[in-house]
């Protein structure tokens, strides 16, 4: 079947690491993502990884990929409060040519 | 380079009523999807255009229907409202023959849509 699953809220506290985990359930999807969702605004691709990959940084985001467990996390370092956001993890199941399915989002809060 | 472009921002229908949103993709790309975002959710493929024909679907009923245009615009259209079909619609545009995960699938803002 074809479900990614996240916790619903995380808060870190300003200049400290956050990380986001999610587990997915389809062992065929090749790609996997993260995209970000500001209030009024659509989502935008973070980053994305290829599944025979087990690691990805882009600045300060880092990607890890345990393919066995089928999980997969986001470290954003250094965290900052224009880092306040919803966050979804989302596969792309190797079957299908166009769908994304995405998690139900984590959100995101800065403390100062 | 405009991104992608979604009419109108807010709207507001009652039940049993039809309702059609409008999405212009991003410049260059040819193919449109929508998804639907349930509040506290996170969006659902309904189905994607590409070449005037839908190329695949979700699981959404028929009531859900769509078009895509010669200048691969596109729009959505949802037939005898209900009030769970009350959600933010987003609309993601690519290129085809990109290979992936290239073809990336940039979204519009959305349209909000209540039904009452």
């Amino acid at each position: 079947g074809e479900d990614v699953e996240q916790s619903l809220f995380l808060s870190v506290r300003e200049g400290d690491s956050s990380v986001i985990n999610c587990t997915y359930t389809d062992s065929s999807s090749t790609y996997l993502y993260w995209y970000k969702q500001e209030p009024g605004a659509g989502l935008q691709l973070l980053t994305y990884i290829f599944s025979n990959m087990d690691m990805k940084q882009d600045q300060r985001l880092t990607v890890l990929l345990n393919k066995k467990d089928k999980h997969l996390s986001l470290r954003i370092a250094d965290t900052q409060t224009g880092d306040s956001a919803i966050y979804f993890c989302a596969e792309r199941p190797d079957s299908s040519a166009s769908k994304i399915i995405f998690g139900s989002g984590t959100r995101l809060s800065i403390r100062p | 380079d405009a991104g992608v472009t979604q009419s109108p921002t807010h709207l507001i229908k009652t039940r049993g009523q039809q309702v059609t949103l409008r999405c212009s993709p991003k410049s260059g790309h040819d193919t449109v999807s929508w998804y639907q975002q349930a509040l506290g959710q996170g969006p659902q493929f309904i189905f994607q255009y590409y070449e005037e024909e839908e190329r695949q679907r979700g699981n959404f009923p028929d009531r859900f229907s769509g078009h895509q245009f010669p200048n691969y615009s596109s729009e959505l259209n949802v037939n005898a409202l209900l009030l769970g079909d009350s959600a933010l619609y987003l609309c993601a545009s690519s290129l085809a023959g990109q290979p992936r995960p290239t073809d990336t699938q940039y979204f519009g803002p959305g349209t909000r849509l209540t039904v009452l």
